[in-house]
């Protein structure tokens, strides 16, 4: 089954305690990237991935690092995590360029931070 | 650069009523239009595209939308809700590719947010 699959789905950390979430495809996908939801705000994407070790910042990307050294993830690092990230993030990946509507999305990962 | 609005934060809507949401977006260039749906505690889900041709797009569990490029509008609608629809909708828009004049390969740009409520 073609899926996008991220861990943890739940984390509650404290001010600088630093993580990792992680996001995972099965689909051979080039094109990765991560999305935070806020209320109010909808989706907006942090960072992106346009192949291996191709990275670059979306609209939201300070206070996190990514990293693309395997075609089929791309972590999500928050080095020093702050309360203003306490967010829903979502990781999504795309195949195609010539079809940048397939996009696939993972459960989520609601984060909390103290 | 594209951006999306969604006109109602919440639209509260009787069970069996008629529901539409708005959405209008902003584009340089032309686009693909979304719309997502998110159920409580859940990911998101794709209710339907526009890519091209017919403007009257149809959906999943009977939601369909309508692409009014004059307007800048895709807004969504259903003719009779459920109680099972309550969820909150997105609406998103991508470029089409660096062939059309796109730079941000594929990324979605989403609106706020509107939660539909169905009341018994």
């Amino acid at each position: 089954e073609a899926q996008v699959t991220q861990n943890p789905r739940y984390l509650i950390t404290v001010t600088g305690k630093k993580l990792t979430v992680t996001c995972s495809q099965n689909m051979n996908h080039e094109y990765m990237s991560w999305y935070r939801q806020d209320p109010g705000l909808g989706l907006r994407q942090i960072y992106y991935s346009m192949n291996v070790e191709v990275t670059d910042k979306g609209d939201v990307p300070e206070g996190y690092k990514v990293s693309r050294k395997e075609k089929r993830n791309f972590p999500l690092i928050l080095e020093s995590p702050s309360p203003n990230q306490t967010s829903l993030y979502f990781c999504a990946s795309r195949g195609d360029r010539r079809a940048p509507y397939e996009q696939y999305f993972g459960p989520g990962t609601r984060l909390t931070v103290t | 650069a594209q951006s999306v609005t969604q006109l109602d934060s919440q639209v509260p809507v009787f069970e069996e009523a008629p529901v539409e949401l708005r959405c209008n977006y902003s584009s340089s260039v032309s686009v693909y239009l979304f719309w997502y749906v998110q159920y409580p505690n859940q990911g998101l889900q794709l209710l339907l595209k526009y890519l091209s041709g017919s403007t009257l797009v149809k959906g999943i569990n009977g939601f369909e939308a309508e692409f009014n490029k004059s307007q800048t509008s895709f807004h969504l609608r259903k003719p009779s809700v459920h109680i099972s629809d309550t969820a909150e909708y997105f609406c998103a828009v991508s470029d089409r590719g660096p062939n059309a004049g796109g730079t941000s390969y594929g990324k979605l740009t989403f609106g706020q947010g509107t939660i539909l409520t169905v009341h018994p």
